[in-house]
């Protein structure tokens, strides 16, 4: 298994432009999410999902997007980039249902710097 | 919203030194877990303990629910535990995170 895979691994964008971070698993996990990282902090969720076809609004939603229309796919949209998203962003799966331990998988991360 | 103190901020160890790692958090919640970053910023989960106790290897963590509180101890540590211990709580799926405290391990 592969895990939890994010694409890419590093992006430098100008202010205003848009792009599409990926996210991708390969346990069968309903759960997903996707945090920020800024520097000295601990993560921040910024939206999650329970399964195809719902997502719902974490802590910092503002100024993305997300969708999911498979299980194992689930993207994050910047719309307009500003510089206050330079960040970290990490992705996150987990199994839903009897006997979940809630334990959470992260991919590698995507380091965004927006300029 | 849930609160989440972590300390100490910032730890210097030699190596097989122990050390414990606090979490206070403000609310009851169903979840709680420990994660490691490691200096490259990959991060893995340590524990999920929403109380109790539970050991693995040379790390063990212990949550009192009614008090609101976790701790994680590293017993005789070595260069590889160095990075940022995070504690992460909440409800279902949803964790709000602690700043971390940063472990440096010298050899």
């Amino acid at each position: 298994n592969a895990g939890v895979t994010q694409t890419p691994k590093f992006q430098v964008l100008k202010t205003g432009q848009s792009m599409t971070l990926q996210c991708a698993q390969d346990m069968n996990h309903e759960y997903m999410s996707w945090y920020r990282q800024d520097p000295g902090m601990g993560l921040r969720l910024i939206h999650y999902s329970v399964g195809a076809g719902i997502t719902d609004q974490g802590e910092v939603p503002n100024g993305y997007n997300v969708s999911r229309s498979t299980t194992e796919d689930f993207p994050l949209r910047l719309l307009s980039a500003a510089p206050s998203q330079t960040s970290v962003y990490f992705c996150a799966s987990s199994y839903i249902g009897p006997g979940s331990s809630y334990e959470q998988y992260f991919g590698p991360g995507t380091r965004l710097t927006v300029t | 919203g849930i609160q989440v103190e972590q300390s100490p901020p910032d730890l210097i160890l030699q190596e097989g030194a122990n050390s414990t790692l606090r979490c206070n958090f403000s609310d009851s919640v169903n979840n709680l877990q420990w994660f490691h970053q490691n200096p490259w910023g990959q991060l893995i989960n340590l524990f999920y303990i929403p109380s109790g106790t539970k050991q693995n290897g040379r790390l063990s963590a212990t949550t009192v629910a009614t008090e609101r509180y976790s701790l994680l101890y590293i017993s005789s540590s070595q260069t590889t535990d160095s990075g940022v211990y995070f504690c992460a709580v909440g409800t279902n799926y949803q964790l709000i995170w602690g700043a971390g405290t940063k472990l440096i391990i010298k050899p």
